[in-house]
């Protein structure tokens, strides 16, 4: 089975600008969720998408969004970029089965430079 | 409020030498304890989990849910072992959602 891919791997925006980053889980998992990793704050939940619906989410603001398409596969959006949203976004995907958490499978990231 | 603390950011030990990578948890309730494991150029992958209660490449780590720790163990380090490790916990089951430490390095020297 082909890993979770995610799409672009660098990206370099000018403060104010927006950002799409797209993730492709693996074949059959049908949660996805999303990370920021950083120097500072280390991995920070952002969301997690399920079947299309927003089933949990992080502490970060509104200008963070995503969503999911009916094959799973999920985008984040990320609008009036801030100097301090660089960093290194991860997705990561799973079964979860009912009941049981089931191990997330990550991505490599897409490297966010925000200039 | 829940938190996951790994007090080391480094850990140099010899091989051959045990290792034990501290993991403090803060969580009102039952929580799944997971160890992920980045190495160098790899993705972050599940090592182990709680609930498993299995050894993966010769580490165990065990729930004290007294001390609130998950301490991960090994008897004898490897000169693979060499990576990032990090402590998560998950509130809730079925869910994406986990509480990451800030990450142990653990370098094992030759």
């Amino acid at each position: 089975k082909a890993g979770v891919t995610q799409t672009p791997r660098y990206l370099i925006k000018t403060r104010g600008q927006q950002v799409t980053l797209s993730c492709s889980p693996i074949s059959g998992h049908r949660s996805v969720s999303w990370y920021q990793q950083t120097p500072g704050q280390g991995l920070q939940f952002l969301f997690e998408y399920f079947s299309e619906t927003q089933r949990n989410k992080g502490n970060f603001p509104g200008r963070f969004s995503g969503r999911q398409f009916s094959n799973s596969r999920s985008e984040m959006n990320v609008s009036t970029l801030e100097l301090g949203d660089s960093a290194l976004y991860l997705c990561a995907s799973s079964t979860n089965r009912g009941g049981v958490n089931s191990p997330l499978h990550f991505g490599n990231g897409t490297r966010l430079t925000v200039t | 409020a829940q938190r996951v603390t790994q007090p080391e950011k480094l850990l140099s030990v010899f091989k051959g030498a045990p290792v034990e990578l501290k993991c403090n948890y803060s969580y009102s309730g039952s929580p799944e304890l997971f160890w992920y494991v980045q190495y160098s150029r790899q993705r972050l992958q599940l090592l182990l989990r709680h609930i498993s209660r299995e050894s993966i490449k010769g580490f165990t780590a065990d729930l004290n849910k007294g001390e609130t720790s998950f301490h991960l163990k090994k008897p004898f380090a490897q000169e693979e072992d060499s990576a990032m490790y990090y402590c998560a916990l998950s509130g809730s089951s079925n869910t994406g959602k986990l509480i990451f430490g800030q990450g142990t390095t653990l370098q094992v020297k030759p």
